[in-house]
């Protein structure tokens, strides 16, 4: 597609539960990021694909939290156990090359309740 | 660790030159950004400067970069009520990864 589609747009999970978010980036970009927004707040790093290299994790705030890329194409962002503090508009982008910006999805708003 | 500051807030009148700012902490970025992000909105990136570049100017849009002081700056001109809206300056480390501010909301009122 023209530009980087998440899905589901909206979710609303029960704390406990597990989900998973889903990111399609441009077609050819190699680079491959997942953000997460809080109410207000700015955006936190989160996790990073580039190609075939082992990803960057750095920024995942715990072990519930864990992503794929597969076929160096589709990501999918799972959270297992879903606290209250989780809820957040995740955001994944895409880049294609070195010189480049980011292009980003419009996000899925997670709510936990 | 990397960081990344910009002032929350900022009111302008319709007209006026708008004039955002933000400092960083890593010497090595290689690209600074500036995104926008209207309510309800994704993140729309407006323009970009490459570390090597003092100035660059693309409509009504100028950003300057000082290097020395890693302070990067976003001036928007004839600023209209349709400017409205939370502009976030980012860094890109040697590594690949975004480093983002706060975010500075920008209010424009007629």
């Amino acid at each position: 597609g023209a530009g980087v589609s998440q899905s589901p747009s909206n979710k609303v999970t029960e704390k406990g539960k597990d989900v998973e978010l889903r990111c399609d980036p441009i077609s050819g970009h190699t680079a491959l990021y997942w953000y997460r927004q809080s109410l207000g707040q700015g955006l936190e790093f989160l996790i990073y694909f580039q190609g075939n290299s082992a990803p960057d994790k750095s920024g995942l705030p715990s072990d519930r939290f864990s992503a794929e890329r597969t076929g160096g194409s589709v990501s999918t962002l799972t959270i297992q156990r879903t606290q209250q503090e989780d809820s957040a508009v995740y955001l994944c982008a895409s880049r294609r090359g070195q010189v480049y910006g980011y292009t980003f999805g419009s996000g899925t708003r997670l709510t936990v309740v | 660790g990397e960081d990344v500051e910009q002032s929350l807030f900022l009111s302008v009148r319709e007209g006026d030159s708008s004039v955002i700012n933000c400092t960083y902490t890593d010497s090595s970025s290689t690209y600074l950004y500036w995104y926008k992000q209207e309510p309800g909105a994704g993140l729309q990136l407006l323009t970009y400067i490459f570390s090597n570049m003092d100035m660059k100017q693309d409509q009504r849009l100028t950003v300057l970069l000082n290097k020395k002081d890693k302070h990067l700056s976003l001036r928007i001109a004839d600023t209209q009520t349709g400017d409205s809206a939370i502009y976030f300056c980012a860094e890109r480390e040697e590594g690949g990864k975004l480093i983002f501010g706060q975010g500075t909301e920008l209010s424009v009122k007629p």
